[in-house]
């Protein structure tokens, strides 16, 4: 069975203070690793998709990267408006039961104080 | 519209009552998700859809639970006989097509009294 696990469930940043989520899976012929962020009240938002190992894609602030075992985002420099929910997520290969469906880590909350 | 809208935003029912939520998915994308997230719990997939047809029906926690797609773009969850356990966010989703990146729309917030 498809797994997910991202660690750490939170995490406490000072503005201006790097750090890195990780995303450990366990699939049977991964199609993609996505990450999302999540705002309270509102559905995830696309933030990167990565297909294979040594990958990386960059956004502002944002860097994610995936091996053949796991993914890590790295927050360079954040800000207070970087505060949100930080979801993983994998899509199956062909062949699975519902390979159409993404199967979610539980998510790191993420706090940036000023 | 240009992203995912999902109607109603909030719904709150007696236990017991139908409800139906609706979803209207990015025009063209041929891949539409449903999703529930529970308080505390991470997103738990219900159901896709590839065009009107569903290929796996699996997910969804119970035969109360059903889902249609009409002319390959909004979409119908229908929960019948609702539980208190059914009191969730509900999420939609499409994409181009299936293995492309979804896009999320906002949510339904249900509440069983």
């Amino acid at each position: 069975e498809d797994q997910v696990t991202q660690s750490p469930e939170a995490l406490r940043l000072q503005e201006g203070e790097s750090s890195s989520l990780n995303c450990s899976y366990t699939v049977s012929g991964l199609r993609g690793l996505f990450w999302y962020r999540q705002d309270p009240g509102k559905g995830p938002e696309f933030l990167f998709t990565l297909y294979s190992a040594g990958e990386e894609k960059e956004k502002e602030r944002l860097k994610a990267t995936l091996t053949k075992k796991e993914s890590f985002l790295h927050i360079t420099a954040p800000k207070p408006e970087d505060s949100a929910t930080y979801l993983c997520a994998v899509h199956q290969g062909a062949g699975g039961t519902s390979y159409g469906k993404l199967t979610f880590g539980q998510g790191t909350i993420l706090t940036v104080h000023p | 519209g240009a992203g995912v809208s999902q109607s109603p935003s909030n719904k709150v029912t007696e236990k017991g009552k139908d409800v139906e939520l609706r979803c209207d998915p990015i025009s063209g994308h041929t891949a539409l998700y449903w999703y529930r997230q529970s308080l505390g719990q991470g997103l738990e997939f219900l159901i896709y859809f590839q065009g009107n047809s569903a290929p796996d029906k699996s997910g969804l926690p119970s035969d109360r639970f059903s889902a249609e797609r009409t002319g390959g773009s909004v979409s119908t969850l229908t929960i019948q006989r609702t539980q208190q356990e059914d009191s969730a966010v509900y999420l939609c989703a499409s994409s181009l097509v299936v293995f492309n990146e979804q896009f999320f729309g906002p949510g339904t917030r249900l509440t069983v009294l």
